[in-house]
């Protein structure tokens, strides 16, 4: 079972375009993180979210974090090819300090 | 800065064989982890260690052992290896406050056949 359901898995644009990604948990994070992947590369850090409520933008990318810290979006508008990738939430839980990945995003934007 | 270094970059195994893929940072970050990742499946925490001489098992353990007898490095090993574990592994690492905001750095990963 997964623990943080990411949504939708394949998501396949035009440019200018705008998308949003949702990531759901029945549980209770400490706090939300973003990464980015390229093939052959590993994940790369975009935001981090740590309050209920929070919304954090990065020039046409915006990240929420639920009120209840179950769950979070990232919205980005008028998409580009250059956001083509692989997006990833990452839960941070109080337990032992893990974090825990949902499936992933795959998202192709088409000049 | 090297960052996190992951060694070899691919490797064939046979069904059975054992092996070690190895991981390295130079960022003296406490906390240091292993992920495997399939389509589909996003990342999976294999095992993670917290500091030297102090590892713990995540999502996914079974078939997979680690040590850490410095800050430096953590390796993985695979005992019997399995069609199963075909997969792509990185290593990960941050400073040990993953539950605020320190975010992990990433190797570029191992890519791991098992036949």
């Amino acid at each position: 079972t997964q623990l943080l359901e990411q949504s939708p898995q394949f998501l396949s644009i035009q440019e200018g375009e705008n998308l949003t990604v949702y990531c759901n948990s029945s549980s209770v994070f400490s706090s939300l993180q973003w990464y980015r992947q390229e093939p052959g590369e590993g994940p790369v850090l975009l935001v981090t979210v740590v309050t209920g409520g929070e919304v954090k933008k990065l020039k046409r990318l915006t990240f929420q974090f639920g009120d209840a810290r179950k769950d979070s979006s990232l919205h980005i508008t008028a998409a580009q090819p250059g956001d083509t990738g692989l997006y990833l939430c990452a839960g941070g839980l109080n337990r032992g300090g893990k974090l825990i990945f949902g499936q992933g995003t795959e998202l192709s934007v088409k000049p | 800065n090297a960052g996190v270094t992951q060694t070899p970059k691919f490797q064939v195994l046979k069904t059975g064989q054992s092996m070690t893929l190895q991981c390295a940072q130079d960022m003296n970050h406490e906390y240091m982890s292993w992920y495997r990742q399939d389509p589909g499946m996003g990342l999976r925490l294999i095992h993670y260690s917290v500091g030297a001489g102090i590892t713990d098992q995540g999502e996914v353990p079974n078939g997979y052992n680690v040590s850490r007898s410095t800050t430096e490095d953590f390796p993985l090993r695979l005992l019997s290896a399995a069609p199963s574990q075909t997969s792509v592994y990185f290593c990960a690492s941050s400073y040990y406050r993953v539950r605020r905001n320190s975010p992990l750095h990433f190797g570029n990963g191992t890519r791991l056949t098992v036949t």
